[in-house]
């Protein structure tokens, strides 16, 4: 059974660019979620989603946006670069309607910003 | 804002020690989790807590869920090199949304 895979697993970009990043969950998995992980701030909620609902959002500036899809699979979206945005970007899913019973996540995508 | 803070934040111990990590929160979760991580990695899930003053042995790893469901703590017994990583407590909010993590404790065990 195939885990959460997130593409690409690298990426470099230029303050300024937009980026992209996608996350299938696992078979039958219908909950989402996203998470930024930096050395300084940890584990940092970006977005929940259940059946192509945004449930939650955490607390990020607009430039972060994302999305589901009737399959389930999952895009982020940070517009307009900025280098704190360098971080690892990780997706996680959940075949639960809530979290309460923890996730399997990525091994997340490794964003730098130049 | 809900908050959790793991302690001790880093910690080098020797082969065969034994070892306790704590997570506290003022706030009361419906679950808490417990991940590892190793570098490069996603967090990998090692056990959920969900009822008051429940305790989960896993091995040489034993978690307890504190009784107002507000902390943890993962206790370690005979620590080995293969346990060293990143150990993250995670606490699920109201009805089980926005799950928010501690900032981790780093764990390195020494031959």
């Amino acid at each position: 059974k195939a885990g959460v895979t997130q593409t690409p697993r690298y990426l470099i970009k230029t303050r300024g660019q937009q980026v992209t990043l996608s996350c299938s969950p696992i078979s039958g998995h219908r909950s989402v979620s996203w998470y930024q992980q930096t050395p300084g701030q940890g584990l940092q909620f970006l977005f929940e989603y259940f059946s192509e609902t945004q449930r939650n959002k955490g607390n990020f500036p607009g430039r972060f946006s994302g999305r589901q899809f009737s399959n389930s699979r999952s895009e982020m979206n940070v517009s307009t670069l900025e280098l704190g945005d360098s971080a690892l970007y990780l997706c996680a899913s959940s075949p639960f309607q809530t979290a309460s019973y923890g996730y399997t996540f990525g091994s997340g995508t490794r964003l730098t910003v130049v | 804002t809900q908050l959790l803070e793991q302690s001790p934040q880093f910690l080098s111990i020797q082969e065969g020690e034994n070892l306790t990590v704590y997570c506290n929160s003022s706030s009361v979760f419906s679950s808490l989790q417990w991940y590892r991580q190793e570098p490069g990695e996603g967090p990998v899930l090692l056990v959920t807590v969900v009822t008051g003053g429940e305790v989960k042995k896993l091995k040489r790893l034993t978690f307890q869920f504190g009784d107002a469901r507000k902390d943890s703590s993962l206790h370690i017994t005979a620590a080995q090199p293969g346990d060293t990583g990143l150990y993250l407590c995670a606490g699920a909010g109201t009805g089980g949304f926005k799950t928010i993590f501690g900032a981790g404790t780093r764990l390195f065990v020494k031959a």
